[in-house]
C-alpha cells in the first residue's frame, strides 16, 4: 500500500472550512483514498473516500489532485464537536473474497483542534 | 442498527490472568478487524476475517494472543497469559467486502489494562 504523509497538528477557527492536506505520490491506479477520523475517546470513523473524481458528502469533500498524489479533505464549517485525529489512507478496493487488500494501515494522523 | 458492539468497556486484570474480549459486528457485514491502539504504536491491524475465516493474522503479537469467529454475528479475542505491555484500547470493525470500499466502521472499543 501507498504510503501517505499528513501534517502532525493543525487548528482551525470554529465556523470556518478545515482544509487538512495529504501527500500520496506513490499511489497506484487501482488505489483509493480514504479519510477516517478519530474523536478522543472513541473508535475511528468513516469519512469519505475517492479514487480521481471529486467527492462530497454529509460530513466533508474530498478534493484530488489530478495526478492523484495528493488530495484535500474540507470540513467547510468546522465545529469543536470536529476536533480529532484525521487520518488520510490509501489502499486497493477490496475484493469480495478479500485478501490482503482488505485491511487499513493508520499512520499518525493529523490532529486537527477547533477553537471558538 | 446498533452498531459494532464491544464488551467489555473497560476491563482490568492482573498479569498472568487470562482477558477475553469479544466483539458483534454490524449485520450483514462479512469482514471483521480487530485493531489494537496504544500511544506508542498507534492503531495496529491484529487480524482480520472473511466470511468467519481468518484471513490475515500477521499483525497478532505472539502466541499468547488468539482470535475466533465461530459465526457471523460473534468474535472472541484472547490473551493467555496477561502482561502489562498489553495494555491498549483494542478496536473491532466491521465491513462488506466487496462493497463499498474500505468502509469500516469500528466499535467503541474496550479499553484493556494489566496490571
Amino acid at each position: 500500500d501507498a504510503k501517505t504523509t499528513q501534517p502532525t497538528s493543525m487548528d482551525c477557527a470554529e465556523g470556518r472550512a478545515a482544509n487538512l492536506p495529504c501527500n500520496h505520490s506513490t499511489i497506484s491506479g487501482n488505489e483509493y483514498v480514504y479519510w477516517y477520523r478519530q474523536i478522543h475517546s472513541q473508535g475511528p470513523q468513516y469519512i469519505i473516500h475517492g479514487l480521481k473524481n471529486n467527492e462530497t458528502n454529509e460530513m466533508a469533500s474530498l478534493i484530488i489532485t489530478e495526478d492523484r498524489k495528493s488530495s484535500t479533505l474540507i470540513l467547510p464549517h468546522a465545529t469543536l464537536r470536529d476536533t480529532a485525529v484525521y487520518y488520510c489512507i490509501v489502499r486497493a478496493r477490496s475484493t469480495p473474497y478479500g485478501g490482503s487488500q482488505g485491511n487499513l494501515i493508520f499512520g499518525k494522523g493529523t490532529k486537527l483542534s477547533v477553537k471558538p | 442498527d446498533a452498531g459494532v458492539i464491544q464488551s467489555p468497556r473497560h476491563e482490568v486484570t492482573e498479569m498472568g490472568q487470562e482477558v477475553t474480549l469479544r466483539c458483534k459486528p454490524i449485520s450483514g457485514h462479512n469482514s471483521l478487524f480487530w485493531y489494537r491502539q496504544t500511544m506508542m504504536r498507534g492503531l495496529e491491524l491484529l487480524i482480520y476475517f472473511n466470511n468467519n475465516v481468518p484471513i490475515d493474522d500477521s499483525g497478532m503479537p505472539e502466541d499468547r494472543f488468539s482470535a475466533k469467529m465461530p459465526n457471523a454475528s460473534f468474535s472472541t479475542l484472547k490473551i493467555q497469559p496477561s502482561e502489562p505491555r498489553d495494555s491498549a484500547v483494542y478496536f473491532c470493525a466491521s465491513s462488506l467486502a466487496g462493497g463499498p470500499p474500505g468502509s469500516q466502521y469500528f466499535g467503541p472499543g474496550t479499553r484493556l489494562l494489566v496490571l
